[in-house]
């Protein structure tokens, strides 16, 4: 049962235009997510994230979107640079009970940005 | 400052064998996690540890895993009597607290079983 969904195994964007990952959750529950960028052989590094009461959140190029209602959020980066070409995870944890530091991980988005 | 080290990089054994990864988090950081990643899948919570208390273990698969952690730092992860679906990308990730949102992990160690 996965629970965090990227349905999209990889995606090419020209450099200079918008790439935009896409994720889905089934879990009600969650409600902090996040962004993961992983370089070959590196492990993963945070991006962005995003609180459940909010549905946008914007940092210089990066911008996470959520939809709660369709349980779907997005990474937009703008404009794309070659540098951004990486596996692209995205993460999801809920409320601050027991458990909540456990992280729920997409299976990943392989971005090539082409110059 | 150093980030999260793990050792060793590449790791391959016969099924059967016994193996252990070391994680070195970054220096003050209370919480320690391991995740594993499988071909073509995400990342696969384990365990946890924070401070002193009583680790996580709810993400162990099987009996054949254990982890610990020695004076609140390095920690090890021990696998028993390995299998072939035991290969994975075994990472490791430390955070200052408990809720913060940033996890920050080690490049991984690669084990492959034959």
């Amino acid at each position: 049962d996965q629970q965090v969904k990227q349905n999209s195994p990889s995606l090419s964007v020209q450099e200079g235009r918008i790439s935009i990952l896409n994720c889905d959750y089934t879990n009600s529950m969650f409600d902090y997510f996040l962004w993961y960028k992983k370089y070959p052989a590196e492990g993963p590094t945070f991006l962005i994230s995003i609180s459940s009461i909010k549905d946008k959140n914007e940092d210089g190029r990066f911008t996470v979107f959520l939809n709660k209602s369709a349980k779907h959020l997005s990474l937009h980066i703008v404009p794309s640079q070659p540098g951004d070409s990486a596996v692209y995870f995205c993460a999801a944890r809920s409320g601050s009970g027991a458990g909540s530091y456990q992280l729920t991980f997409g299976k990943g988005t392989k971005l090539s940005v082409i110059p | 400052g150093a980030g999260v080290s793990q050792s060793p990089s590449n790791k391959v054994t016969e099924k059967g064998k016994d193996v252990e990864l070391r994680c070195d988090p970054i220096s003050g950081h209370t919480a320690l996690y391991w995740y594993r990643q499988s071909l073509g899948q995400g990342l696969e919570f384990l365990i946890y540890f924070q401070g002193n208390s009583a680790p996580d273990k709810s993400g162990l698969p099987s009996d054949r895993f254990s982890a610990e952690r020695t004076g609140g730092s390095v920690s090890t992860l021990t696998i028993q009597r390995t299998q072939q679906e035991d290969s994975a990308v075994y990472l490791c990730a430390s955070s200052p607290g408990v809720l913060t949102d940033t996890q920050y992990f080690g490049p991984g160690t690669r084990l492959t079983v034959l």
